[in-house]
């Protein structure tokens, strides 16, 4: 079976500091992978997405990047963060039409 | 824009009552999938449901149903017998097959009282 793990689980940065957050996926091949942020009043907005290794499409200009540099490995990551960049981020995996999401990982940025 | 709308912000039941979450969507695609997840206060999103849109069966899991309506554009969700484990923030989303974005509605969240 297929499981998705994501971490870290709860992160607190200051502004101005680097981030990395990083999602992985067990018992599939060549997903399609997708991060998400959900802010303070539950909205969930698709940042990125991607088909494939190297492949990365941008829904949002923003502070943050997306990398995929293994078929089950996405990374997402920013330079210096914002106070806007806090919230609850999730990656998700898809086989055609439904997306599975992870745990999520809580930042707070100060 | 082409959105998912859940009118109810919040809803509030005693446990073992009926409770129905409304979901209408918009769309110009003639094929596409209708979703509902579940995000419980862990936060995690719990996949619940898919329909196709050629298929207006409805469908009964246990305790939850789905009414697909092509006609009114509706999708909604039914939770017969509420339990306190019931309690969540519940997610409708529609993916378009022409691009394959997910389209979340802003969510309803169910209180179940004791």
């Amino acid at each position: 079976s297929q499981t998705i793990h994501q971490w870290p689980a709860t992160l607190v940065q200051p502004v101005g500091s680097p981030l990395s957050l990083e999602c992985t996926v067990e018992g599939t091949s060549n997903p399609n992978l997708y991060w998400y942020r959900q802010a303070a009043g539950r909205g969930l907005q698709l940042l990125f997405y991607s088909v494939g290794i190297g492949q990365i499409s941008s829904e949002v200009p923003q502070n943050l990047s997306a990398s995929r540099p293994q078929d089950r490995q996405f990374i997402l990551s920013s330079k210096k963060l914002l106070l806007s960049d806090s919230g609850f981020y999730l990656c998700a995996w898809s086989r055609p039409m439904t997306q599975y999401f992870g745990p999520g990982t809580r930042l707070l940025v100060l | 824009a082409q959105k998912v709308t859940q009118a109810q912000t919040e809803i509030s039941v005693v446990e073992k009552e009926d409770v129905t979450l409304d979901c209408v969507y918009e769309t110009r695609d003639t094929t596409y999938y209708l979703f509902w997840y579940k995000q419980p206060p862990s936060g995690e999103l719990v996949f619940l449901i898919r329909r196709n849109s050629f298929d207006e069966q409805n469908e009964i899991s246990g305790r939850y149903s789905w009414n697909f309506q092509k006609s009114t554009s509706s999708f909604n969700f039914t939770i017969t017998a509420s339990q306190v484990v019931d309690s969540a923030v519940y997610f409708c989303a529609r993916l378009s097959s022409n691009t394959g974005k997910l389209i979340f509605g802003q969510g309803t969240t169910l209180q179940v009282k004791p």
